[in-house]
């Protein structure tokens, strides 16, 4: 079984400064990694995943993400947000399966309040 | 290509109706999802269908019901709505087994239960 744990529920940052959004999984098997952003009253949209390869991966809107295996963590960062980053960050996880059925996991959500 | 499509967008229910919620898709994908979003709990699965014809029990899928009608088409239904089940729905796609792609969210359709 897997697990998702995002440790902050609201992060406020002001416009301009950087921001690192934490996400630690737990599982038993390998997993792939992504990272969703919903904007207020609308569905979920990939902002990016890693799959393989290399441990730095980059998605929209400038936000990247670090894949550590050791800790089992995949934070995502942004080096300068804008008003528009304003949203909620989920992490989610899902088995590596090449048969049987899988699911994905999530975590609770992470509040981005970007102050002007 | 409209991606994931729900309806209705928003509905008020009593307790004790019924009513059904509808997802289509139109991107070929064979899994389909049905979570619900409350505060601080993020998305829970209620169920699941990896390809037509199969459908799968999530986290949380007492009270509900669901259909795979054909590959386009998950609909979940609530026989005896109760207050409990006011949330956010959202549906969701995927593609096949074995392939590590990303799942695709309706717009969600916005459930009060009085």
């Amino acid at each position: 079984a897997q697990s998702v744990t995002q440790l902050d529920s609201q992060v406020p940052v002001f416009e301009e400064a950087p921001v690192e959004l934490r996400c630690n999984y737990s599982s038993s098997v390998s997993v792939y990694l992504f990272w969703y952003v919903q904007y207020p009253n609308q569905g979920l949209q990939l902002l990016l995943k890693y799959l393989s390869g290399s441990t730095l991966v980059k998605g929209i809107n400038g936000f990247e993400a670090e894949f550590n295996k050791s800790q089992t963590s995949f934070h995502l960062r942004k080096p300068s947000v804008h008003i528009s980053d304003t949203a909620e960050y989920f992490c989610a996880v899902r088995p590596f399966m090449t048969s049987g059925t899988y699911k994905y996991i999530f975590g609770t959500g992470t509040r981005l309040k970007v102050l002007a | 290509n409209a991606g994931v499509t729900q309806t209705p967008k928003f509905q008020v229910l009593k307790t004790g109706q019924s009513m059904t919620l509808q997802c289509a898709q139109d991107m070929n994908h064979n899994s389909m999802y049905w979570y619900r979003q409350d505060p601080g709990m993020g998305l829970r699965l209620i169920y699941y269908s990896a390809s037509e014809g199969t459908t799968d029990k999530g986290e949380v899928p007492n009270g509900y019901n669901v259909s795979r009608l054909n590959k386009r088409e998950f609909s979940l239904r609530l026989e005896s709505a109760a207050p409990s089940q006011t949330s956010v729905y959202f549906c969701a796609s995927s593609e096949a087994l074995g392939r590590a792609y990303e799942q695709y969210f309706g717009p969600g359709t916005r459930l009060t239960v009085t």
